[in-house]
């Protein structure tokens, strides 16, 4: 199957600062990703939808400015989550499909503490 | 909008015993569901996928069944193995998102 890579797996950073996390589609081209966030025994809540060249469709109650989505190339979308607070610390995925409709491809995750 | 349910919450059950996971969704429109197992802290491994026109698919000890106008898919592990252990999530494709179910939490016993 197609594979989504998600980086970095695991981070740690400091209230106030930014992380990017980046996710890549390896074998194919998506020109639509998606970012997901997970919190403990809970289920996946889409976040926003990047779109590659415009700009990304934010769910009702996600803070755009926040969290800042760039979709610069086929295979690569980007998260920022900026001036992080401890109450952002949650585990972050990406997927992406080749064809809107189609089987998903699911990154790692990226497990983020806001310290 | 969409809501998907799986059930139940948490499952336990011994070393080769047949299991069944339930799903269910409101909206009938829908592309595809999938099947996923996510390991703690760990991203989605996707088991399953079945297109909007076809009624199961089966990979290896696993089927899923699709039921779309009653809004239900079923996933049915059969001779559980202890590495089975995992939380299985369903998730229906609308075209343009992925809604996920909360999950169902699988422990086998060995």
């Amino acid at each position: 199957g197609a594979v989504v890579s998600q980086h970095p797996s695991r981070v740690i950073c400091k209230s106030g600062t930014s992380v990017k996390i980046e996710c890549r589609s390896l074998d194919f081209q998506a020109t639509t990703m998606f970012w997901y966030r997970q919190f403990p025994k809970q289920s996946l809540m889409l976040m926003a939808t990047s779109n590659e060249g415009s700009k990304a469709t934010y769910e009702q109650g996600v803070e755009k400015d926040k969290f800042l989505i760039n979709h610069a190339s086929l295979t690569l979308s980007t998260l920022t989550v900026t001036s992080a607070h401890p109450e952002d610390s949650s585990f972050y995925i990406c997927s992406a499909d080749r064809d809107r409709g189609t089987e998903a491809f699911f990154g790692q995750g990226t497990r983020l503490t806001v310290v | 909008k969409q809501e998907v349910t799986q059930i139940p919450a948490a499952l336990s059950v011994p070393e080769g015993e047949n299991l069944v996971l339930n799903c269910s969704f409101t909206d009938s429109a829908i592309y595809n569901l999938q099947w996923f197992r996510q390991d703690p802290g760990k991203g989605l491994t996707s088991l399953l996928l079945i297109q909007s026109s076809q009624r199961e698919q089966t990979s290896g000890r696993l089927n899923a069944s699709l039921d779309k106008s009653s809004g239900r898919s079923t996933l049915y592990i059969a001779a559980s193995q202890p590495g089975d252990s995992a939380t299985y999530l369903c998730a229906v494709n609308v075209g343009n998102q992925f809604y996920f179910g909360t999950g169902t939490s699988l422990t086998v016993i060995p």
